[in-house]
């Protein structure tokens, strides 16, 4: 069975610009999370989708975020423009339903210069 | 808000001997407290979990312990082994019944041969 799988591993972009990040969760997972790590501190908690409904974006930092799940399967998380204190390490995690382990991708390592 | 504090942050041990790592939480209504172990450049993997009912879970040379009153709650690794070295992040679930969850900063554990 295919992993939770996530684009690009790393993408570095100047201050200004639009990133898009992807995550392909395991088959058949309606529950898709975004985490984001920054340099040295917690993993922090995003937003929860559960099939293509936003269930909770409460950690969404702020409204240059935007994170989509079209028909419920991959996921996208763009950040226009992306902001030096941006940078970090998104993971995306999906689990077959709310009440179950939730299997984390490798993560996409945002630098913005 | 809620939050998860996780010491130590940086950890060494000759191989052979145990290490512990210790987390506290703040909301009293977290009921599932799962163990990530995230090798350099792969995805943060659950190694161990455990749920409030339980005081201790063991699984070969892991095993976690639960002080729901205290509310905090130890990763130990006994017999550790190069391999071992990795981050490890504790994490707790936001309230019950769900598993968004709160991340500790993490800990960097070295096994020395």
């Amino acid at each position: 069975e295919a992993g939770v799988t996530q684009f690009p591993s790393h993408s570095v972009i100047e201050k200004g610009q639009t990133v898009t990040l992807r995550c392909d969760p395991i088959s058949g997972h309606d529950n898709l999370y975004w985490y984001r790590r920054v340099m040295g501190k917690e993993i922090k908690f995003l937003l929860h989708f559960v099939k293509e409904s936003k269930q909770d974006e409460s950690g969404m930092p702020n409204n240059r975020f935007l994170a989509e799940r079209t028909g419920g399967t991959y996921s996208t998380l763009k950040v226009q423009p992306a902001e030096l204190e941006d940078s970090g390490v998104y993971f995306c995690a999906s689990s077959p339903t709310g009440y179950t382990e939730a299997f984390f991708g490798q993560g996409t390592r945002l630098t913005v210069v | 808000g809620e939050n998860v504090e996780q010491h130590p942050s940086t950890l060494s041990v000759q191989e052979g001997d145990s290490a512990v790592i210790k987390c506290t939480y703040s909301d009293s209504a977290s009921n599932y407290f799962p163990w990530y172990k995230q090798e350099l450049g792969k995805r943060p993997q659950l190694i161990i979990d455990i749920r409030s009912n339980v005081g201790e879970k063991k699984d070969q040379r892991i095993a976690v312990t639960l002080n729901k009153t205290a509310k905090h709650f130890s990763l130990h690794i006994t017999e550790t082994q190069p391999e071992d070295s990795a981050v490890y992040f504790c994490a707790a679930s936001i309230g019950s019944g769900t598993y968004k969850y709160i991340f500790g900063t993490g800990t960097r554990l070295k096994v020395l041969a």
